[in-house]
């Protein structure tokens, strides 16, 4: 039973424009949110997060925005750049800790 | 500051045998967790602790067994590998509560025979 879900396995974005990353959670006792971004051979890295609290976070180029009543969030770059490409990982927290299955990002220069 | 290490990065088992991986933090953290990565499945997490001397299981514990003897080691034991175990293996650790970002190691590639 996924209780995060990334529906998208892949994402294509040109250097310079938006890229928009979505994730949907089921339960509703999630108050944590996060965006992680793995590149190949390493572990993931923490990158952002939203308190179920706030429908809003931004640091730089990267925010975040939860909208609690869809079960949804998504993580907005602006601009998107070639380092950005990487797989991303949405994750949810209660207890302990959920994941999605991931969003492949490719930004193409 | 070597942060999350994990030992060995990639291993090759035969089905039956045995073997132990080794996680290492040097933040001085609390939690520690083991997650492993599948192929369209995310991370699903195997074990965690939440300081020395103490285990819990997480959302996929079967066939594994861990440890946390002390305080910066946790570690994840497979005492009769099974093919279905074939794996990315994920260590994690945090300061505080499962709330707090993880910070993860480089990952061991496990493969089984």
């Amino acid at each position: 039973d996924q209780q995060v879900k990334q529906n998208s396995p892949s994402l294509s974005v040109q250097e310079g424009r938006i890229s928009i990353l979505n994730c949907d959670y089921t339960n509703s006792m999630f108050d944590y949110f996060l965006w992680y971004k793995k590149y190949p051979a390493e572990g993931p890295t923490f990158l952002i997060s939203i308190s179920s609290i706030k429908d809003k976070n931004e640091d730089g180029r990267f925010t975040v925005f939860l909208n609690k009543s869809a079960k949804h969030l998504s993580l907005h770059i602006v601009p998107s750049q070639p380092g950005d490409s990487a797989v991303y990982f949405c994750a949810a927290s209660a207890n302990d800790m959920r994941f999605g299955a991931g969003t492949r990002l490719t930004v193409k220069p | 500051n070597a942060g999350v290490t994990q030992t060995p990065k990639f291993r090759v088992l035969k089905t039956g045998q045995s073997m132990t991986l080794l996680c290492a933090q040097d933040m001085n953290h609390e939690y520690m967790y083991w997650y492993r990565q599948d192929p369209g499945m995310g991370l699903r997490l195997i074990h965690y602790s939440v300081g020395e001397g103490t285990t819990a299981k997480g959302e996929v514990p079967d066939g594994y067994n861990v440890s946390r003897l002390k305080k910066q080691n946790f570690l994840l034991g497979l005492e009769s590998a099974a093919p279905s175990q074939t794996s990315v293996y994920f260590c994690a650790s945090t300061k505080g509560n499962s709330n707090q970002p993880q910070h993860f190691g480089d990952g061991t590639r496990l493969s089984i025979l």
